[in-house]
C-alpha cells in the first residue's frame, strides 16, 4: 500500500533552517508529484508547494518563494522541504501529500516548533 | 488566485442527522479540480470526494459531493459517530497550486 513516512519532530531558533523528508513506498516515486501542505495548531490546511519527482520541477506559493526549496532522491524514493530563516508564525505540522489535482495519500505529519 | 470559502464554520448536529457543507469559490472552478477532505484531531486529512463527487477508494456511499463552477457542496447523509470531524475543499489551479478553504468543523450538538 502507499506510505509516505515522514522524519520526526523538529526544535528549531528564529532565524534558523529546517530540513523535513518524506519516504515514499508502494509505489513508483517518479510517477506523482508531491506536494507540501502545512497546519499551524488549530489552523487550517495551508499549501506550500509541489515537485515533480520525476524532472525536479517545482511551483512554491508565493507566500514561500525565497524561503522554502523542494528537492529529491530518487535511488530513495525521498522527498525534502527546506525552510529557511524560521520565525514563530512556522511553528505548524508540516505534511507531505501524493498527488497533482487531488491529494490521494498524505504523510503522517511533521511538527515543527521554532523557538528561542 | 481562487479563494475558497467554506460555512458554516462549524456545524452543531447529532448522530443520524443530515450534514450539508458549503464550498464557494471566488471564480470558477472546473468540477475536475474540487475535492473534499476529512480531518480528525491529532491526524493528517483523509481524501473523500475527488472531481466534485466521485466517492475516493474506501468512503461510505453517506458521502456525497455536488456542484458546479463557484457553488459546491458536501452532504452526509445520516451522521455517524465517527464523521464527527473538520472537513476542507480544496481545488487545483495550474497558478499556484492547491488552494484548500478555511475548514467546517461538524461537531456533536
Amino acid at each position: 500500500q502507499v506510505q509516505l513516512v515522514q522524519s520526526g519532530a523538529e526544535v528549531k531558533k528564529p532565524g534558523a533552517s529546517v530540513k523535513v523528508s518524506c519516504k515514499a513506498s508502494g509505489y513508483t516515486f517518479t510517477s506523482y508529484d508531491i506536494n507540501w501542505v502545512r497546519q499551524a495548531t488549530g489552523q487550517g490546511l495551508e499549501w506550500m508547494g509541489w515537485m515533480n519527482p520525476n524532472s525536479g520541477n517545482t511551483g512554491y506559493a508565493q507566500k514561500f518563494q525565497g524561503r522554502v526549496t523542494m528537492t529529491r532522491n530518487t535511488s530513495i524514493s525521498t522527498a525534502y522541504m527546506e525552510l529557511s530563516s524560521l520565525r514563530s508564525e512556522d511553528t505548524a505540522v508540516y505534511y507531505c501529500a501524493r498527488g497533482t489535482v487531488v491529494v490521494h495519500n498524505w504523510g503522517q505529519g511533521t511538527l515543527v516548533t521554532v523557538s528561542s | 488566485e481562487i479563494v475558497l470559502t467554506q460555512s458554516p464554520g462549524t456545524l452543531s448536529l447529532s448522530p443520524g442527522e443530515r450534514a450539508t457543507l458549503s464550498c464557494r469559490a471566488s471564480q470558477s472552478v472546473s468540477s475536475s479540480y474540487l475535492a473534499w477532505y476529512q480531518q480528525k484531531p491529532g491526524q493528517a486529512p483523509r481524501l473523500l470526494i475527488y472531481g466534485a463527487s466521485s466517492r475516493a477508494t474506501g468512503i461510505p456511499d453517506r458521502f456525497s459531493g455536488s456542484g458546479s463552477g463557484t457553488d459546491f457542496t458536501l452532504t452526509i447523509s445520516r451522521l455517524e459517530p465517527e464523521d464527527f470531524a473538520v472537513y476542507y475543499c480544496q481545488q487545483y489551479g495550474s497558478s499556484p497550486g492547491l488552494t484548500f478553504g478555511g475548514g467546517t468543523k461538524v461537531e456533536i450538538k
